[in-house]
């Protein structure tokens, strides 16, 4: 149980254009989700917060017209990178926080999407 | 804002040996503390949690000691395997908004 899913699992894209990133949770209902990024070797940086049905909350220093988070039901939420330039390249990871009762805190990962824009 | 700090950074050991990677927080308000493993190329996989009101879980050779008066945490793992050879982060979070703060990983080599 409690599987999250990615789609697409690695996108190449040109200058300028969009990209847009979905993920889901398969077996169980998430109200939240969360968008990370991750460079080589380094640790996952938290870009947003996703809650269904509202405006998502972004980190310090993300660029919220860049990185568009919709949050349209509570299996799906999707991360659409915005005339994507090459420094926009990165590993982008979702995890949805299970309703479970008594898990209610515990984030569960999708497999993540490589990016790379040329 | 919290912060983590997870040591160390790299660590070798041999097959059937332990290995142990601490973190230390520093928001006394965090209450979950779960241990990630990555795969290169993957998503973080979920391996043990734990929440403030216990002291040690175990979980077949995977253990994890939260000590709340000196804000750190360990993951323990016994009778390593070569399959154990991953990137291992540690996060804390509170009820207050329910992030997670990572700490920075440590890139775990099992040699057989």
């Amino acid at each position: 149980g409690a599987v999250v899913s990615q789609h697409p699992s690695w996108v190449i894209c040109k200058s300028g254009t969009s990209v847009k990133i979905e993920c889901r949770s398969l077996d169980f209902q998430a109200t939240t989700m969360f968008w990370y990024r991750q460079f080589p070797k380094q640790s996952l940086m938290l870009m947003a917060t996703s809650n269904e049905g509202s405006k998502a909350t972004y980190e310090q220093g993300v660029e919220k017209d860049k990185f568009l988070i919709n949050h349209a039901s509570l299996t799906l939420s999707t991360l659409t990178v915005t005339s994507a330039h090459p420094e926009d390249s990165s590993f982008y990871i979702c995890s949805a926080r299970s309703g479970l009762a008594g898990r209610t805190d515990t984030q569960y990962f999708g497999p993540g999407t490589r990016l790379t824009v040329l | 804002g919290e912060n983590v700090e997870q040591h160390p950074s790299t660590l070798s050991v041999q097959e059937g040996d332990s290995a142990v990677i601490k973190c230390t927080y520093s928001d006394s308000a965090s209450n979950y503390f779960p241990w990630y493993k990555q795969e290169l190329g993957k998503g973080p996989q979920l391996i043990i949690d734990i929440r403030s009101n216990v002291g040690e879980k175990k979980d077949q050779r995977i253990a994890v000691t939260l000590n709340k008066t000196a804000k750190h945490f360990s993951l323990h793992i016994t009778e390593t395997q070569p399959e154990d050879s991953a990137v291992y982060f540690c996060a804390a979070s509170s009820n207050q908004g329910g992030k997670l703060i990572f700490g920075q990983g440590t890139e775990l080599s099992v040699k057989p």
